[in-house]
């Protein structure tokens, strides 16, 4: 069965370096998008992306975050000074027509 | 903008028996409905979902839920648990519109006695 793949599992980053989270969709969908769960908390919606541009984003999703999908399959999100606060589960789906998302395993950053 | 409320965050179950988890949505028209499953320290695992028609439906695991419009309710039911259920639940709605953006419920944690 089609799955959506995430890496790494975890990482472990100093506050202030760059994190790049990498995910690839399931191959004929065509929306991507990236929730985060912070320990205990909620799952929490980032960002969408449809048609090779961002289609919604939230609040959280500030300038420090930017998403790419470089080469037609992987689908990358960018943090690029991380902070405390960013220690999260991130979350990676896909969705064929904008229906049911399908979620990756989760990446869980920890930021010390 | 949509809401989902999980009233309960924690439910203990004795295995066997019969398990209800509550979910009320906000939204102004009839949105898609999901239950997901989380192990812990795992992903979210897709239960079942409501997009239209019958407001009874069948899912993974044993797992069944009703939409209810006028309650705004999406209630999780599963008549008899087993020891493997224990996991995190969490209710979810979206908006075909948004590119199906999924808003959470807080969560509810299951317990299960043997």
């Amino acid at each position: 069965e089609p799955e959506v793949t995430q890496t790494p599992s975890h990482q472990v980053t100093q506050m202030g370096q760059e994190v790049i989270l990498r995910c690839v969709p399931i191959s004929n969908h065509l929306y991507f998008y990236w929730y985060r769960q912070i320990l205990g908390q909620k799952v929490e919606f980032l960002v969408s992306f449809y048609n090779n541009e961002i289609s919604e984003k939230s609040e959280i999703f500030d300038d420090q975050f930017s998403v790419e999908r470089p080469d037609g399959s992987n689908f990358t999100l960018k943090i690029r000074s991380t902070k405390l606060e960013d220690s999260a589960m991130y979350f990676c789906a896909s969705s064929e027509s904008g229906g049911e998302l399908f979620f990756g395993e989760g990446s869980r950053l920890t930021v010390l | 903008a949509q809401s989902v409320t999980q009233p309960d965050i924690h439910i203990t179950v004795s295995e066997g028996a019969s398990l209800e988890l509550r979910c009320n949505y906000s939204y102004g028209a009839t949105p898609y409905l999901f239950w997901y499953v989380q192990s812990p320290g795992q992903g979210l695992q897709l239960l079942l979902k409501y997009f239209s028609g019958d407001t009874l439906v069948q899912g993974i695991k044993g797992f069944e839920a009703e939409f209810k419009r006028s309650q705004s309710s999406f209630n999780l039911r599963k008549p008899s648990v087993h020891w493997s259920d224990a996991a995190e639940y969490f209710c979810a709605v979206g908006v075909k519109a948004a590119g199906n953006k999924l808003t959470f419920g807080g969560g509810t944690r299951v317990l299960v006695k043997p």
